[in-house]
This record gives C-alpha cells, sequence and structure tokens, in this order.
C-alpha cells in the first residue's frame, strides 16, 4: 500500500500523559499536512509542511502541541501534558507539492486520540 | 479567511432517489473547491473538485457539483443514489495559492435506505 501511513492507529491514554503520532506520507510527496477532527466537526487544519520546513501553524496548535519533519518525509505530532479536550482523531495529508499540484490532499485514515 | 456551511447534518434517502447535499462558502478572495467523502472506517478521499474552468464538475461514481460564484454555493448532486453512497460528505475550499491548506465545513451524513 502506498497511501499515507498512520501510527497508532488509536490510542487510550491518561490526562497528563505524553503522547505521539507518526505519519508516513506517500513517497516523494513534499507537503504534509495535519488535521484534527473532533465529533461532528469537519477537519480543522493544524499545521503544513514543505519538506522539513514548517511553514504554517494553526492558532488551534497551542505550545502542548509540537511538529516536526526532520528529514522531509515522515512527520511526528506530540501532545505534552494531554487533557481530555485533546480527544480527536488526528488525520494527516499529503500533496505533491509544487508544480505537481492538483489541489487534492490525500488523507491517511487518522489516529484516534482518546484521554481519560 | 474562508468558511464552509453545511447546513444539513443528516440526510436520508431511498436507494435510486435522487439527492442533492448542499454547501456555501465564504471568501474575500479566489478559492478552489472540494467535496470529500468517508465511507464508514476508512480516511477521506477526494470526491470532486473545482479549480477553474467549466463550474459544473462530476465524480466518475456519478455525482456532480456546480460551482455558482454569485450564490457562493457548490451543491453535490446525484440523480440515482446507490446504498454504496451511504457515507460522509465534506465540502472544502482553500484558497487559490495558500498551500492547499482546507477549510472543511462540519459534514453531511448521507443515509441511503432500501
Amino acid at each position: 500500500d502506498t497511501g499515507v501511513s498512520q501510527d497508532p492507529r488509536h490510542k487510550i491514554t491518561k490526562r497528563g500523559q505524553n503522547v505521539t503520532f507518526r505519519c508516513d506520507p506517500i513517497s516523494e510527496h513534499n507537503r504534509l499536512y495535519w488535521y484534527r477532527q473532533t465529533l461532528g466537526q469537519g477537519p480543522e487544519f493544524l499545521t503544513y509542511f514543505q519538506n522539513e520546513a514548517q511553514l504554517e501553524k494553526s492558532r488551534l496548535l497551542s505550545d502542548r502541541f509540537s511538529a516536526e519533519r526532520p528529514k522531509g518525509s515522515f512527520s511526528t505530532l506530540e501532545i505534552q501534558r494531554t487533557e481530555q479536550g485533546d480527544s480527536a482523531m488526528y488525520l494527516c495529508a499529503s500533496t505533491p507539492g509544487l508544480a505537481l499540484d492538483t489541489g487534492e490532499l490525500f488523507f491517511g485514515e487518522g489516529s484516534r486520540l482518546t484521554v481519560l | 479567511a474562508q468558511s464552509v456551511t453545511q447546513l444539513d447534518s443528516q440526510v436520508p434517502v431511498f436507494e435510486e432517489a435522487p439527492v442533492e447535499l448542499r454547501c456555501n462558502y465564504s471568501s474575500s478572495v479566489s478559492v478552489y473547491l472540494f467535496w470529500y467523502v468517508q465511507y464508514p472506517n476508512q480516511g477521506l478521499q477526494l470526491l470532486l473538485k473545482y479549480l477553474s474552468g467549466s463550474t459544473l464538475v462530476e465524480s466518475i461514481n456519478g455525482f456532480e457539483a456546480e460551482f455558482n460564484k454569485s450564490q457562493t454555493s457548490f451543491h453535490l448532486r446525484k440523480p440515482s443514489v446507490h446504498i454504496s453512497d451511504t457515507a460522509e460528505y465534506f465540502c472544502a475550499v482553500s484558497k487559490q495559492g495558500g498551500g492547499n491548506k482546507l477549510t472543511f465545513g462540519t459534514g453531511t451524513q448521507l443515509k441511503v435506505e432500501l
């Protein structure tokens, strides 16, 4: 399968613990995006990367959230000191970027976080 | 900033009946428009998109949407639905030249019944 891969698919944690999600984009896709989706809502933009550079961060991304894409391939999203309000589906998406861009985001199946 | 309104959270419809899922957007700049579909236990998939050109766009499985700039709408239609169309449908916009950052609506759950 050469689609966007996310790990873990499900994570249950206790309030105050740290969690980390990983996203492997489609090979050679330069742009990588993180979104968050809560129940009954559409996905909300968190941040995106062009290669290893983080180009934009949403105000939704508090200081407890950090995203990295150190080698321009996979990305990690870490949430420190989790709160119950962080419970959501975290979605990763990628696009070729630049001249190959058709406007389409290719999404992974998401990582569901439950904070108890 | 852009925003998207999907007026119907749920749309029940009988198989082979027509359906329209409504989407209105707000933006002060030119936008691209998209419909994504999420089948149960699957990731979001692009259904169709409007970037430029003909305002009527079609998907491979019989859906169509028409970009109406004056009404700032991008409603999704299908003349005859199938059970397999049961899914959640999200309308989304992105600012032209805005790095493909999508703003989504809250989604419409389409439930097709026999």
